[in-house]
């Protein structure tokens, strides 16, 4: 079945060592974004990817990176993770084309910071 | 930015009992979403409704656009029901409102 699929499902990092969380579709959605989501709070977009545009919140910590070199896949790069980055990452995307927009979700990867 | 609050924050059902949840939104939106995340952190779209009704088994939603506001029902509620309901608005920059944690009891 066609889905979002995000790599590893659990990931256990360092403070302060570089950690990159995957993410992959097989819907073929132009827009994908990343979203944290902390204990008992809402999922926050931090950015999404329109085609190759990449579109950043205003609020997201520069410690963030994201790369997305080709319509499959999307990486999320944490720089130096501090213990406050310990959640949940999730994984979306939409097709922009028209029509209905829904967005799909992946499972999400819960990270920890020792 | 848009602003999403979502009523009531906690519910607790008894098994069979219907509920209605609430979403209010600050601005014009062309794009509405409900979703449900499971005790496992999974987010499964229920509706894409950016205006009018619509139903999928038990569970209906209904958007009035002009009112800003989205109402999503649940039929008969289960246990297989609990969790988060979110609801989320905005076309390609998404904004969750906070959910509605639902518990259904035997």
């Amino acid at each position: 079945d066609a889905m979002v699929i995000q790599n590893p499902r659990y990931q256990v990092t360092q403070f302060g060592k570089p950690v990159t969380l995957s993410c992959s579709q097989t819907l073929n959605h132009n827009v994908m974004y990343w979203y944290q989501q902390k204990s008992s709070q809402a999922p926050k977009l931090l950015f999404h990817y329109y085609d190759k545009d990449f579109n950043n919140e205003a609020d997201t910590p520069d410690n963030f990176q994201s790369r997305r070199p080709n319509t499959s896949f999307c990486f999320l790069d944490i720089r130096s993770p501090g213990l406050g980055d310990a959640a949940m990452y999730l994984c979306a995307t939409s097709s922009m084309t028209g029509g209905e927009q829904p967005q799909h979700f992946g499972d999400g990867t819960r990270l920890s910071i020792l | 930015g848009i602003q999403v609050e979502q009523s009531p924050p906690d519910l607790i059902l008894q098994e069979g009992a219907n509920s209605t949840l609430r979403c209010n939104f600050s601005d014009s939106v062309n794009n509405l979403q409900w979703f449900h995340q499971n005790p496992w952190g999974q987010l499964i779209n229920l509706f894409y409704i950016p205006s009018g009704t619509k139903q999928n088994g038990r569970l209906s939603a209904t958007t009035v656009a002009t009112e800003r506001y989205s109402l999503l029902y649940i039929s008969s509620s289960q246990t297989t029901d609990s969790g988060v309901y979110f609801c989320a608005v905005g076309y390609q920059k998404v904004t969750f409102g906070i959910g509605t944690k639902l518990q259904v009891i035997p």
